[in-house]
C-alpha cells in the first residue's frame, strides 16, 4: 500500500524559530510537493522537487525553503517562524511526467505558531 | 487547466447514491477530470479519473457527458465516512510532476 508520512501530526512552535517539516514516501516516486491548506484559501503550493537535489518555486514560497537530499524524502523549512505560518502542511508525492498521475497525499502537519 | 465549477454543499441519505456534479466547459480534448477528497483533518485522497469513456473504480463512478462539459461522480452506496470535500479537477495527461490545483470544492455530508 502507497504511503507517505510526514513527521508530526500536531506541532507548536515559538515566533522566530526555525521549523523544520518531513515528509517520506515509500513509493519511489520522483516527485515531492508541499501545500498549505487554510480556511477559505484552499490547497496552495508552497514548493515541489521534481527530482533529488531540485527544487521549482510554486505560488507562496515566500519564508519557506525546502531540501531533497534524498529521492525518498522531502522536508519545508521555515527559516524564522512567523504567526502569519499557522496552518495545515501537506506533502503529497507523484510519479514522474510520463506515468501516473496521481498525487499521493499525507496525513498533513497541523502548525501553530505563538 | 480548465477551471471546474462545482456546487458549495451537498447532503445524501446513508445508503443512497451520491450524484455530485462538476463544470468544466472550457476543457481541452486532451485534458482529463479528475476526483479528489478531503475527508476532515486528513490528506486529500485521490478517487478516479477519466477521459471520455465512463469510467468505475472500488471507490466509485466517474459518468462523463459526449461533449466532455460536465462529469458526475457517483458513490453507488454513501456512508457516514463519505462525508467529505470533494474536488474535481480537469489537467493534462504526462503532467504528474505538475501541482495539483484545487478549487473550493463540494462538501458532501452523508446523514444517517
Amino acid at each position: 500500500d502507497v504511503k507517505v508520512t510526514q513527521s508530526s501530526r500536531y506541532l507548536v512552535k515559538r515566533t522566530g524559530e526555525k521549523v523544520f517539516l518531513e515528509c517520506v514516501q515509500d513509493m519511489d516516486h520522483e516527485n515531492m510537493f508541499w501545500y498549505r491548506q487554510d480556511p477559505g484559501l484552499g490547497l496552495r503550493l508552497i514548493y515541489f522537487s521534481y527530482d533529488v537535489k531540485m527544487k521549482e518555486k510554486g505560488d507562496i514560497p515566500e519564508g519557506y525553503s525546502v531540501s531533497r537530499e534524498k529521492k525518498e524524502r522531502f522536508s519545508l523549512i521555515l527559516e524564522s517562524a512567523s504567526t502569519n505560518q499557522t496552518s495545515m502542511y501537506l506533502c503529497a508525492s507523484s510519479f514522474g511526467a510520463r506515468s501516473s498521475y496521481e498525487q499521493y497525499f499525507g496525513p498533513g502537519t497541523r502548525l501553530t505558531v505563538t | 487547466d480548465a477551471k471546474t465549477t462545482q456546487p458549495t454543499s451537498m447532503d445524501c441519505a446513508e445508503g443512497r447514491a451520491a450524484n455530485l456534479p462538476c463544470n468544466h466547459s472550457t476543457i481541452s480534448g486532451n485534458e482529463y477530470v479528475y476526483w479528489y477528497r478531503q475527508i476532515h483533518s486528513q490528506g486529500p485522497q485521490y478517487i478516479i479519473h477519466g477521459l471520455k469513456n465512463n469510467e468505475t473504480n472500488e471507490m466509485a463512478s466517474l459518468i462523463i457527458t459526449e461533449d466532455r462539459k460536465s462529469s458526475t461522480l457517483i458513490l453507488p452506496h454513501a456512508t457516514l465516512r463519505d462525508t467529505a470535500v470533494y474536488y474535481c479537477i480537469v489537467r493534462l495527461p504526462y503532467s504528474g510532476n505538475t501541482p495539483l490545483v484545487f478549487g473550493k470544492g463540494t462538501r458532501l455530508s452523508v446523514i444517517a
